[in-house]
């Protein structure tokens, strides 16, 4: 079993849909939990930052955490077609774990 | 404020040859870590580099290697290529050791293909 699962999608939503996001983990170590999105042939960006449970906000974006259920959300309100790219989530532990464990990403089309 | 870059962003390599990618961090930032992203795998973890030093590292065999330089620039060096090899390698930045709330910045990737 993999210590971080996502769906790969892909995803299809029409333009204005909300997106939900998610991935599991394995490892209660985790506290800090990141989004990144990746349009093609691109490097990752930095979307969402979290550190332990609870809700952040962003503009259109609101990423959850559940540590007790191990699961964490992306949310995207009022998608645009410009929001079409993979989108990866990506967490890491406390000192020790000198390093992030990514998922393998969601790709996410959103239609005009 | 410059982003990470990587050079090259393209090249081509054949079987057996060597390839060495460079990364420059974001301006003080001390800390580069290499990760291996391919459409099966997703992005693994090659190493991390801290001040000159490698403290940590992935599941890859010892063809894979790198080094830090005192002005935190990295390279990293793939010897005797495989057709697996082909990949996109990120370099990531962060201001100290990646993890404990220090964020990662991704450079824009060197595109390797091996035929």
């Amino acid at each position: 079993q993999k210590e971080v699962e996502q769906d790969p999608g892909p995803l299809s939503v029409p333009e204005g849909a909300i997106v939900s996001l998610n991935c599991t983990y394995s490892n209660s170590a985790f506290q800090y939990f990141m989004w990144y999105r990746q349009y093609s042939r691109k490097g990752p960006e930095l979307l969402m930052y979290t550190y332990s449970s609870g809700n952040k906000e962003d503009g259109r974006f609101t990423a959850q955490v559940d540590k007790s259920s191990k699961y964490i959300s992306l949310f995207i309100r009022d998608s645009q077609p410009s929001d079409s790219a993979t989108y990866l989530c990506a967490m890491s532990g406390t000192s020790g774990t000198y390093k992030y464990i990514f998922g393998t990403g969601t790709r996410l089309k959103v239609l005009a | 404020k410059a982003g990470v870059t990587q050079t090259p962003r393209y090249l081509i390599k054949t079987r057996g040859q060597q390839v060495t990618l460079s990364c420059s961090p974001i301006s003080g930032h001390r800390s580069v870590s290499w990760y291996q992203q391919t459409p099966g795998q997703g992005l693994q973890f090659l190493f991390e580099y801290f001040s000159e030093t490698q403290r940590n590292k992935g599941n890859f065999p010892g063809r894979f290697s790198g080094r830090q330089f005192s002005n935190s620039r990295s390279e990293m060096n793939v010897s005797t290529l495989e057709l697996g090899d082909s990949a996109l390698y990120l370099c990531a930045s962060s201001l100290e050791r990646a993890s404990s709330g220090n964020t990662i910045y991704f450079g824009e990737g060197s595109w390797l293909t091996v035929v």
